[in-house]
């Protein structure tokens, strides 16, 4: 599977859009971007995934780059309770052995 | 729904002692994850079971760790013996066999004096 980077901290005002960055530059075409996040001894919680196309759910929006090397999470209106570790993870095919790295802690402030 | 269900949520034991922990799946998901998640190494997966076949045991860390799944409601967890350095909280997952949408248990944590 292929790796992704990610920011190790971000900070969001409270109301505001938070863009969550992730590049995946060795991501091949049968892989899918994957979002979860983990909210503070919860287990994980997942968010949205996508191929290629842009995708948009209740919890948030998917922006991936034309070439898919990289993606962007897009929280519309954060919240206090979106404090939380976000991963974005490649995987492929139709199986979801998901492979978690360090992820995106996202700090909310009022 | 109930969730993912796991069991115990807590458990304080000793070296040397068997641990086991218990899983029970969405009802209809027919792929079972095990990982496991600690300071130092974050979340990893260590094995999972697709229609109640284990496919993957790459990442159980030792022989001292098994894992079963006799039916699909039910999967187990064993840790013999238990060491120290097992200390982590253990989730369970559970999916449909074509999708990547993990719903996660609350996970066990466990700790190993």
């Amino acid at each position: 599977d292929a790796k992704t980077t990610q920011p190790t901290s971000m900070d969001c005002a409270e109301g505001r859009a938070a863009n969550l960055p992730c590049n995946h530059s060795t991501i091949s075409g049968n892989e899918y971007v994957y979002w979860y996040r983990q909210i503070h001894s919860q287990g994980p919680q997942y968010i949205i995934h996508g191929l290629k196309n842009n995708e948009t759910n209740e919890m948030a929006s998917l922006i991936i780059t034309e070439d898919r090397k990289s993606s962007t999470l897009i929280l519309p209106h954060a919240t206090l309770r979106d404090t939380a570790v976000y991963y974005c993870i490649v995987s492929g095919g139709s199986q979801g052995n998901l492979i978690f790295g360090k992820g995106t802690k996202l700090s909310v402030k009022p | 729904d109930a969730g993912v269900i796991q069991s115990p949520r807590h458990e304080v034991t000793e070296m040397g002692q068997e641990v086991t922990l218990r899983c029970k799946p969405i009802s209809g998901h027919n792929s079972l994850f095990w990982y496991r998640q600690t300071m130092m190494r974050g979340l990893e997966l260590l094995i999972y079971f697709n229609n109640n076949v284990p496919i993957d045991d790459s990442g159980m860390p030792e022989d001292r760790f098994s894992a079963k799944m006799p039916n699909a409601s039910f999967s187990t967890l064993k840790i013999q013996p238990s060491e120290p350095r097992d200390s982590a909280v253990y989730f369970c997952a559970s999916s449909l066999l074509t999708s990547g949408e993990l719903f996660f248990g609350e996970g066990s944590r466990l700790t190993v004096l």
